[in-house]
């Protein structure tokens, strides 16, 4: 079967760096996104990597690794307003894309 | 531009009533897709689009859901009869479309059911 991993909870401090990790299982790979969600709120794409490597996009960088079948987020100088669900989407080699359950950040002062 | 847009934010029904969810997409978006998340979990795909076609109902439990989108545009929804395990939050994301390839999904704002 097909199957996401990511920790169901983490906890960071403001102004600190967090890594939320992100394992993943599929039959194939096309890709790989980070959406954001926000309690009581619709996700919001953050990242999408598809060759391994680092992509970076301000405060958040996002990496891949295909041969180990593993991504982090990586998110720097931490405000409060990062604290919400980040999570970890795999497209699949028909095209549809699998859901992790996603990591809740908490970020405390 | 637009993002896309979901009605109604809210429901709370009884069970065993109907209910219908609406959806606008992202104008030129040709994929639609509805899920349905519960809480402390990822969104699980209830049906796609590719324009007014249905490419993917396999997870949508057609004896009491259903969904059209009968002009390409926007989607309707409709849970009937609703069950107690149908309480949760249905989320509408559309795409560019295509199919074969790394598509974006941009989400509308959610329906939070309540089914008493």
């Amino acid at each position: 079967g097909q199957n996401i991993d990511q920790p169901t909870e983490m906890t960071a401090t403001e102004g600190a760096i967090v890594q939320i990790n992100c394992t993943y299982q599929t039959s194939g790979f096309n890709g790989l996104f980070w959406y954001q969600q926000h309690a009581g709120e619709a996700p919001t794409f953050l990242s999408y990597n598809v060759l391994d490597g680092l992509e970076e996009k301000g405060r958040f960088s996002s990496f891949l690794s295909r041969s180990k079948g593993y991504s982090y987020l990586l998110l720097k100088e931490l405000q409060m307003k990062d604290s919400a669900s980040y999570l970890c989407a795999v497209i699949d080699s028909n095209y549809q894309l699998i859901w992790g359950a996603g990591t809740k950040l908490i970020i405390k002062p | 531009e637009a993002g896309v847009v979901q009605s109604p934010r809210y429901k709370i029904i009884e069970k065993k009533q109907p209910v219908a969810f609406w959806c606008n997409p992202i104008s030129g978006h040709n994929t639609l897709y509805w899920y349905l998340q519960n809480l402390g979990q990822g969104p699980e795909l209830l049906i796609r689009y590719e324009n007014e076609e249905a490419v993917d109902d396999s997870q949508l439990p057609k004896d009491r859901f259903s969904a059209e989108r009968l002009k390409g545009v926007d989607s309707t929804l409709k849970i009937q009869p609703a069950e107690l395990g149908d309480s949760a939050v249905y989320l509408c994301a559309s795409s560019l479309g295509g199919g074969t390839h790394a598509d974006t999904q941009y989400f509308g704002p959610g329906t939070r059911l309540t089914v008493l």
